[in-house]
């Protein structure tokens, strides 16, 4: 089974605080993406990327950075937390034959 | 805009009945992944189906694909009450210009009384 784990399940941070998500895949795909999901807006995407050091911006990457050392790994990084960003974030992972995505079970961030 | 577009947007069904949600979409795809998603969780993958594919069964799941009127339904058989989620079809239109990305539509609220 593809697994897709996030280092957390629930955070709180601070308005400036700099916070990491770490995502880490076991399925070797090459394609990881990081999303947020809002009420009513739906699941966006902020970045993602196609292979290891390789970035791309997704539809609402500003306030966001990313980094893919690993080919198993992908973080978000939110430089300096600010309140607008309290959102579930969700990272996936996307390969084999079909190009199935997979989802970890999302980071529920709140930043006070 | 979204490419998918869910419908009905909530669905409310006492168990046992049968759940048929749908998807429409608006430009040609490779193919369209199903998900489910449980309140305050990540999105759990159910079916994918290719263009050349026209149904597809995964246990009580049930899901075709009408590429000529750019459609797709998820039918759950025989609901349960843990049946109850929001579901989310995703089209994949194949690496672009976009970078392959899966275009997510609203999604369904389905709720199954016990």
């Amino acid at each position: 089974d593809v697994k897709v784990t996030q280092s957390s399940r629930y955070l709180v941070k601070r308005t400036g605080e700099k916070v990491f998500l770490e995502c880490v895949q076991d399925m070797d795909h090459e394609n990881m993406f990081w999303y947020r999901q809002d009420p009513g807006l739906g699941l966006r995407l902020i970045y993602f990327s196609y292979d290891v050091k390789m970035k791309e911006k997704g539809d609402i990457p500003e306030g966001y950075s990313v980094s893919r050392e690993k080919k198993e790994r992908f973080s978000l990084i939110l430089e300096s937390a600010s309140t607008n960003q309290t959102s579930m974030y969700l990272c996936a992972s996307r390969g084999g034959t079909y190009n199935e995505q997979f989802f970890g079970p999302g980071t529920r961030l709140t930043v006070l | 805009s979204q490419q998918g577009e869910e419908d009905p947007q909530a669905l409310s069904i006492q168990e046992g009945e049968n759940a048929t949600m749908n998807c429409s979409y608006k430009t040609s795809i490779n193919n369209l992944q199903w998900y489910r998603q449980n309140s305050g969780r990540g999105l759990v993958h159910l079916i994918l189906i290719r263009s050349n594919e026209r149904e597809k069964h995964s246990g009580r799941l049930r899901v075709t694909l009408d590429t000529s009127k750019k459609s797709s339904s998820l039918l759950i058989t025989a609901s349960r009450a843990t049946d109850t989620a929001s579901y989310f079809c995703a089209t994949d239109k194949g690496w672009d210009n976009q970078g392959g990305k899966l275009i997510f539509g609203q999604g369904t609220e389905l709720s199954v009384k016990p």
